[in-house]
């Protein structure tokens, strides 16, 4: 088990420019969720995928975000036309079952300048 | 949706003992969740509560109240290391069971 890994862990980026973040789960996990993370903020929901299938948006997720789960395994979130409210930090986390808890990576740190 | 209310910030002596609750309104509840976060770094899961009572894991312990829409966390013999912020989650039935996290108790442990 080598925990959920996302990359690049820190991320500046100028307006308007598009990023891509990776995630990969725990191997033997089938769900996988994104999060968003401001200070002094809970993680605000984002995405959700049961394998490949991308079960639920949030309706906060505006169509700059779009994010992939191709072959089950590792996913991508990648934000179109960044706007300085984009900043934040991004976590991914996975589970193996429904019932089960999420286990986090440590984040993708976004900075819009 | 689900509204998950928590205090902001406690302070507490490093030694004792210290009580973070959360309340929440919500239908069709299926579990709370604790996690602790230190600054920077990635939530780490503490413990699960799905039935009322109190689950005991080490200087943690958790505690729900189905009824009273309330859970608390216990921390025992706090140590410095403790500071950190304190997340209350939760999950409801349907759909796909996602977790709906409160905005953290910051926790600061002082000698």
């Amino acid at each position: 088990d080598t925990g959920v890994s996302q990359d690049p862990r820190h991320k500046i980026t100028k307006r308007g420019q598009n990023v891509t973040f990776r995630c990969d789960p725990i191997s033997e996990h089938n769900r996988l969720y994104w999060y968003r993370q401001t200070l002094g903020q809970g993680p605000e929901f984002l995405t959700y995928f049961q394998n490949e299938a991308q079960l639920e948006k949030s309706r906060l997720l505006s169509d700059r975000f779009s994010a992939e789960r191709p072959k089950g395994s590792f996913s991508t979130l990648e934000i179109q036309r960044t706007e300085q409210g984009d900043s934040a930090m991004y976590l991914c986390a996975s589970s193996l079952e429904t019932e089960s808890p999420l286990h986090f990576g440590n984040g993708t740190r976004l900075t819009v300048t | 949706g689900q509204n998950i209310d928590q205090p902001t910030e406690m302070t507490a002596t490093e030694g004792a003992i210290v009580q973070i609750n959360c309340t929440y309104q919500t239908s069709g509840f299926n579990g709370l969740f604790w996690y602790q976060q230190h600054a920077g770094e990635a939530p780490t899961f503490l413990s699960y509560n799905v039935l009322d009572g109190l689950e005991e894991k080490g200087r943690f312990s958790s505690f729900l109240s189905r009824s009273k829409g309330y859970s608390y966390l216990l921390l025992k013999e706090l140590q410095m290391k403790d500071s950190a912020s304190y997340l209350c989650a939760v999950r409801v039935r349907g759909g796909s069971y996602i977790p709906t996290f409160g905005r953290g108790t910051s926790l600061i442990v002082h000698p």
